[in-house]
């Protein structure tokens, strides 16, 4: 079957623009997850979606960065006013159930963002 | 709190040669999962492997290989008679039940280079 799916995989932006990163999860997936890779880093958490309950918002950096989740599917990541140390790499994740089983994460290709 | 440390960055190895990852995990639970991915060139994570904190039994699956011990808090990788195509980043998470942070705490990772 398909797998996660991001959009667009490559995106190069101006500092201070807005952008927004897709990503449509497996299909009946409960949990969706956005991380940051940087260049030479491991994996940052960003934020976390499980069904209808609250965000867990924890991982975002700034107040520049917000994510929503719509119907419990597709999630949007925007990053308002972006600024240079915000090129990296976006990667979403699904499973099937976060706990407590832990199911394990289904990454997309990532979204290759640069601000020059 | 919660932290995963894969101290190599970076190993190199000809083809045929075994080769061992490390990771190092601190938690204050004694319920927990630990994941390995790998990420080839092409940057999608692909999920390696599960293990849950009460199941110490080392697993085997092919060329792979992991061996879980509490008493360290390590859950080495070990590839044997390695490949060109074992070439990769690999990523040790830990994942606390209860936790938050997307349940998913990701090591910087170790680039593995397999020369032919």
């Amino acid at each position: 079957g398909a797998g996660v799916s991001q959009s667009p995989s490559n995106k190069v932006t101006e500092k201070g623009k807005d952008v927004e990163l897709r990503c449509d999860p497996i299909s009946g997936h409960t949990a969706l997850y956005w991380y940051r890779q940087s260049l030479g880093q491991g994996l940052e958490f960003l934020i976390y979606f499980q069904g209808n309950s609250a965000p867990d918002k924890s991982g975002l950096p700034s107040d520049r960065f917000s994510a929503e989740r719509t119907g419990g599917s597709v999630s949007t990541l925007t990053i308002q006013r972006t600024q240079q140390e915000d090129s990296a790499v976006y990667l979403c994740a699904s499973s099937l159930i976060p706990m407590p089983n832990n199911s394990p994460l289904h990454f997309g290709n990532g979204t290759r963002l640069t601000v020059t | 709190a919660q932290k995963v440390t894969q101290a190599q960055t970076e190993i190199s190895v000809v083809e045929k040669e075994d080769v061992t990852l490390d990771c190092v995990y601190e938690t204050r639970d004694t319920t927990y999962y630990l994941f390995w991915y790998k990420q080839p060139p092409s940057g999608e994570l692909v999920f390696l492997i599960r293990r849950n904190s009460f199941d110490e039994q080392n697993e085997i699956s092919g060329r792979y290989s992991w061996n879980f011990q509490k008493s360290t808090s390590s859950f080495n990788f070990t590839i044997t008679a390695s490949q060109v195509v074992d070439s990769a980043v690999y990523f040790c998470a830990l994942s606390e039940v209860g936790g938050s942070q997307g349940n998913l705490i990701f090591g910087k990772g170790t680039k593995l280079s397999v020369k032919p």
